[in-house]
């Protein structure tokens, strides 16, 4: 079955320190990724995507995250957190082409970095 | 805001009762999504439009759940004879799309959130 796994439910972490949220998939076929956030009060909103060319890829506010196809993981990373960076972040896949347009969604990490 | 709007923003209904949401899309995409999300869930995708087409239907989608989109632009939900398993909140999505990629970007709402009592 479709599936997106994140590993970590809950991260805390304090300002300026390294931040990596892991996300594996399970999809047959080519895949579109993605990194949605949500911010407390907010709508979801895209971080960054992959669908072709270099695996890795930058996103708004410092974001990047590398697509490794033979881990079939697309892993979330910022070299130093702000506290603004406290948000849910969701990774979701869906197939690159064709009619079948549903994303599939992780269950999400929470993080909360410390002032 | 030229955003997606959804309203209400909230809903509390009893068990048994029929509600309906409505989704405004920005104004020039084409493409319009409803995802379902309960607490410490990912959403979950219930259904897609392109333009006034539905072209997918999730299988969570059950004969009480209906989906419009009757000129290819706002969207409604309507949900029929609610059960206390339908709490969740509901998002809208919308998207301009061409062909038969499938990696554009999802501009959200900030959904409805519906209670059941």
């Amino acid at each position: 079955a479709q599936s997106v796994s994140q590993h970590n439910h809950h991260v805390i972490l304090s300002e300026a320190a390294s931040l990596e949220l892991g996300c594996n998939y399970s999809y047959g076929g080519t895949v579109n990724l993605f990194w949605y956030v949500q911010y407390p009060g907010q709508h979801l909103q895209l971080l960054l995507k992959y669908f072709s060319g270099d695996p890795l890829v930058k996103g708004i506010k410092g974001f990047e995250a590398e697509f490794i196809k033979s881990k079939f993981s697309f892993n979330l990373r910022k070299p130093s957190v702000q506290w603004s960076d406290t948000a849910e972040y969701f990774c979701a896949v869906n197939a690159r082409a064709g009619n079948n347009r549903k994303l599939i969604w992780g269950l999400g990490t929470s993080l909360a970095v410390n002032p | 805001d030229t955003g997606v709007s959804q309203d209400p923003r909230h809903k509390i209904t009893k068990r048994g009762q029929n509600v309906t949401f409505r989704c405004d899309p920005i104004s020039e995409h084409n493409r319009l999504y409803w995802y379902r999300q309960t607490l410490g869930q990912g959403p979950e995708f219930l259904t897609y439009f392109q333009n006034e087409a539905q072209l997918e239907k999730s299988r969570l989608l059950s004969d009480r759940f209906s989906a419009e989109r009757p000129k290819g632009s706002f969207s409604t939900l309507e949900i029929q004879r609610t059960e206390q398993g339908d709490s969740a909140m509901y998002l809208c999505a919308s998207s301009f799309g061409t062909g038969i990629a499938t990696n554009e970007k999802l501009f959200f709402g900030s959904g409805t959130q519906l209670s059941v009592l």
